[in-house]
């Protein structure tokens, strides 16, 4: 691993399905994010944790949850997916603090369409 | 609200010079940060600019006006892999990052 990994690359789903997207980091970055990245719009924060064993909400966190357990991984799951939820999701990363802070590393991105 | 304006597309030629805009109005201003993103790819990390002027990097540079809410992506000598959207995005109050939706630039030969 070297980076961020995401999976799955592609998803198709039906409506009214639990979904996880998995994220996970190898730079033992403090803080990491989900976004959503929708076609006209510019990227937007789902939810965030600036540490291990914290989380917090974005700009559009409805519908969506997320865990901290350990440095490396913060999984994104949609309990109940509807159709407004398609879209491609991007797990980031950062160092916390001088320079890093802020600097996102990226995810290559999961393409969720539900159907 | 908070608000980054940029151009939706732009067209320019292999070899010559572009320059991207951003406008913004936030909630408090902690640093402005330019990112390249590739078609079908994830944003990577290109510049940072928190005081007012210019930061060279190589054939990128970037501007800051903190009192006029502006700032610019300068591209020197293009080259055909330079076709990416570019994307704007200021730190706020809250030390959040709010994202414009993106310059997509078309370079042709």
């Amino acid at each position: 691993i070297a980076g961020i990994t995401q999976a799955p690359t592609s998803q198709i789903l039906a409506a009214g399905r639990r979904m996880t997207l998995r994220c996970t980091q190898d730079m033992r970055h403090n803080a990491m994010y989900w976004y959503r990245q929708d076609l006209g719009l510019g990227l937007r924060l789902i939810h965030y944790s600036n540490t291990a064993g914290t989380t917090g909400k974005g700009e559009v966190p409805d519908g969506y949850s997320v865990s901290r357990a350990n440095t490396d991984d913060f999984p994104l799951t949609l309990a109940s997916a509807v159709p407004s939820q398609t879209s491609v999701y991007f797990c980031a990363s950062s160092g916390t603090g001088g320079a890093g802070a802020n600097v996102l590393t990226f995810g290559a991105g999961s393409r969720l369409t539900v159907l | 609200g908070q608000n980054i304006d940029q151009p939706t597309e732009m067209t320019a030629t292999e070899g010559a010079i572009v320059q991207i805009n951003c406008t913004y109005q936030t909630s408090g201003f902690n640093g402005l940060f330019w990112y390249q993103q590739h078609a079908g790819e994830a944003p990577t990390f290109l510049s940072y600019n928190v005081l007012d002027g210019l930061e060279e990097k190589g054939r990128f540079s970037s501007f800051l006006s903190r009192s006029k809410g502006y700032s610019y992506l300068l591209l020197k000598e293009l080259q055909m892999k330079d076709s990416a959207s570019y994307l704007c995005a200021v730190r706020d109050s809250n030390y959040q990052l709010i994202w414009g939706a993106g310059t997509k630039l078309i370079i042709k030969p």
